[in-house]
């Protein structure tokens, strides 16, 4: 069954880069047709699609975000990561990775939060 | 971008009884329209997925309906367990994906 688990730092000083790692296990990242994403949820508010990026490796970013954002994969170590530079307080929140085919996310980490704070 | 809008905010529902949820889509999504499952604390989960098929091990209580812009989910008897959040989401027409603003589901 497939499982993924994101990891990274739970504190980020405002104006630097936010970096999330997911790791994946009973499955492997470059299997045919799947998209693997990052969705995050501000406290108390809903969700937000950042980006995925496909299993051949082409990213697709939420617009909102795109100059910021970066997903890559690692197949090597089977896992796929987040950048997000210039990081603000709006950035604050649950990081969550999540795969997905035809765009459904089927499978979702625990995630992790995030605080931007000095 | 499509923007999508659930309604009603809560929805306080007696055991048993039956809980209609309503998404509209901004333009047409033909049935490329997810529904997610957040309980307290826990990561969102998958329900529904094409409008109306249901994610595996996904209760039959729980059913999806609509298309094109108007999407309801129904949960035929309310249990307990059901309290949560729900949340759809487009995936027709993307970059972006987009999710409605979620309805809290509530045991009255």
């Amino acid at each position: 069954q497939l499982q993924l688990q994101e990891s990274g730092p739970g504190l980020v000083k405002p104006s630097e880069t936010l970096s999330l790692t997911c790791s994946i296990s009973g499955g492997s990242i470059t299997t045919s047709g799947y998209y693997w994403g990052w969705i995050r949820q501000s406290p108390g508010k809903g969700l937000e699609w950042i980006g995925s990026v496909y299993s051949s490796g082409n990213p697709y970013y939420n617009p909102s975000l795109t100059s910021r954002v970066t997903i890559s994969v690692d197949p090597s170590k089977n896992q796929f990561s987040l950048r997000l530079t210039s990081v603000t307080a709006a950035d604050t929140a649950v990081y969550f990775c999540a795969s997905h085919r035809s765009a459904v996310a089927e499978t979702w980490g625990r995630g992790t939060l995030v605080a931007v704070s000095s | 971008e499509i923007v999508m809008t659930q309604s009603p905010a809560t929805l306080s529902v007696s055991p048993g009884e039956r809980a209609t949820l309503s998404c509209r889509a901004s333009q047409s999504i033909k049935s490329d329209l997810a529904w997610y499952q957040q309980k307290p604390g826990q990561a969102p989960s998958l329900l529904i997925y094409g409008a109306f098929t249901r994610a595996t091990g996904v209760p039959a209580r729980f059913s999806g309906s609509g298309s094109g812009t108007e999407f309801t989910l129904t949960i035929s008897s309310l249990q307990s367990e059901d309290v949560a959040v729900y949340y759809c989401q487009q995936y027709h027409d993307w970059p972006p994906l987009t999710f409605g603003g979620g309805t809290t589901v509530e045991v009255k």
